[in-house]
């Protein structure tokens, strides 16, 4: 079965400081794993994915994730703060994208930038 | 490329009543799935079609729950004699098996059941 466990339900960071989003996953097949972004009444925006090539992963908006096996992680990163990534931010985790199976989200971390 | 687009955005039902949602996916993507997200959750996964072929369904939907995909492009879900706990965000995301893509999200149907 597969599941994601978003660690912090809220981070709160200062604009220009790093940002750490912390994502442990559970997958009996090779995962895909990918970051949502969601503003306020705003749709679902992919942040990156995870489909087996590269472990480290680059975004848009300059956010990073990195796939660590060993540690079942994907965790987000971003070296740099800015006032608009305060959001709502989940992991997602599906078999395979050839299997078209659901997709699975964490409970969500809301991100708060302090100016 | 319009992107994925569900009708209408806000709707308010009294208790008892049916109502009926529209998902309009990417023109070329043949996976199309539902699902419902309430206030301060992640989105739970409700059913997933593959073209025409309804290929899972959640728990969650319950059998006041149906959904279509007729011809394999739109889709509808339906709730019958809504309750109040089916007040939530009702989110259609649409996917490419043969581009092998990451979901598409829709801006969702945003229930509310007074």
């Amino acid at each position: 079965a597969q599941s994601v466990t978003q660690l912090d339900s809220h981070v709160s960071v200062s604009e220009g400081t790093p940002v750490l989003l912390r994502c442990n996953y559970s997958s009996s097949y090779s995962p895909s794993l990918f970051w949502y972004v969601q503003h306020p009444n705003k749709g679902l925006q992919l942040l990156l994915k995870y489909t087996s090539a590269a472990t480290l992963v680059k975004g848009i908006n300059g956010f990073e994730a990195e796939f660590k096996k060993s540690e079942t992680s994907f965790h987000l990163t971003k070296p740099s703060a800015h006032m608009s990534d305060a959001a709502e931010y989940f992991c997602v985790v599906s078999d395979s994208l050839n299997t078209g199976n659901q997709f699975y989200f964490g409970t969500g971390t809301s991100l708060t930038v302090i100016p | 490329d319009t992107g994925v687009s569900q009708d209408p955005r806000h709707k308010i039902t009294k208790r008892g009543q049916n109502v009926t949602f529209r998902c309009d996916p990417i023109s070329e993507h043949n996976r199309l799935y539902w699902y419902r997200q309430t206030l301060g959750q992640g989105p739970e996964f409700l059913t997933y079609f593959q073209n025409e072929a309804q290929l899972e369904k959640s728990r969650l939907l319950s059998d006041r729950f149906s959904a279509e995909r007729p011809k394999g492009s739109f889709s509808t879900l339906e709730i019958q004699r809504t309750e109040q706990g089916d007040s939530a965000m009702y989110l259609c995301a649409s996917s490419s098996q043969l581009r092998n893509t990451e979901a598409f999200f829709g801006q969702g149907t945003r229930l509310t059941v007074v």
